[in-house]
């Protein structure tokens, strides 16, 4: 059975970077064609694709978002990785990562992490 | 504003059966039948109940459908049960550069 678990800082300064991190166990990050994503929840509203990495490398990103984004992957550690920058108020949300396939279709996710953007 | 339009809020008494409506373009929708629902309870993830428009993973119940026509997506639950009371997100591939896009979600109120 695959988990992933999100990590990081539950509090992040208004314009500096919110950093994430998404660990997989129960399988390998490398094996089957899955594509791993970055999702996120503000309190209330509905989910945001932010982003998502193949073990290649390959990358592709909310265009909404895209100017900020940065997703990488470790496969050594199981891995990967969420950089937003310049962060406000506004992103301030429960992030989750996730496995999908090809076309959409996200069938595990983290339990999630609560990021704050405040002072 | 989300790309795809569900309604804010529907209801049902136990036993009936609803439908929850997404709606979006010739972009989405409408040009690809890669629709998944999600189910989130509060605090929880969400859970995939349906893929590739109708498609149900393993251990979901049969009482979840989903299908299609032109723009809009549906999802069906039908016999409903006090546990289905949770919010429903539908998503849909919108193409290799968007990838996918979600609905607002829809809050499932049994009566």
């Amino acid at each position: 059975q695959v988990q992933l678990q999100e990590s990081g800082p539950g509090l992040v300064k208004p314009s500096q970077t919110l950093s994430l991190t998404c660990t997989v166990s129960g399988g390998s990050i490398s094996s089957g064609s899955y594509y791993w994503s970055w999702i996120r929840q503000p309190a209330g509203k509905g989910l945001e694709w932010i982003g998502r990495i193949y073990t290649s490398g390959s990358t592709n990103y909310n265009p909404s978002l895209k100017s900020r984004v940065t997703i990488s992957v470790d496969t050594s550690k199981n891995q990967f990785s969420l950089k937003l920058s310049s962060v406000t108020a506004a992103d301030t949300a429960v992030y989750y990562c996730a496995r999908g396939g090809l076309e959409g279709d996200f069938d595990y996710w983290g339990q999630g992490t609560l990021v704050t953007v405040s002072s | 504003q989300s790309a795809l339009t569900q309604p804010a809020s529907v209801s049902g008494s136990p036993g009936q059966s609803i439908t929850i409506s997404c709606t979006g373009t010739s972009s989405d929708v409408g040009s690809y039948n890669l629709v998944s629902w999600y189910q989130q309870h509060p605090g929880k993830a969400p859970k995939l109940m349906i893929y590739e428009g109708s498609k149900r993973p393993s251990g979901v119940s049969n009482r979840f459908s989903g299908s299609k026509s032109g723009n809009t997506a549906s999802l069906t639950i039908s016999g409903l049960q006090a546990e289905d009371e949770a919010d429903y997100y539908c998503c849909s591939y919108a193409g290799s550069s968007t990838y996918v896009v979600f609905g607002g979600g829809t809050k499932l109120t049994v009566l």
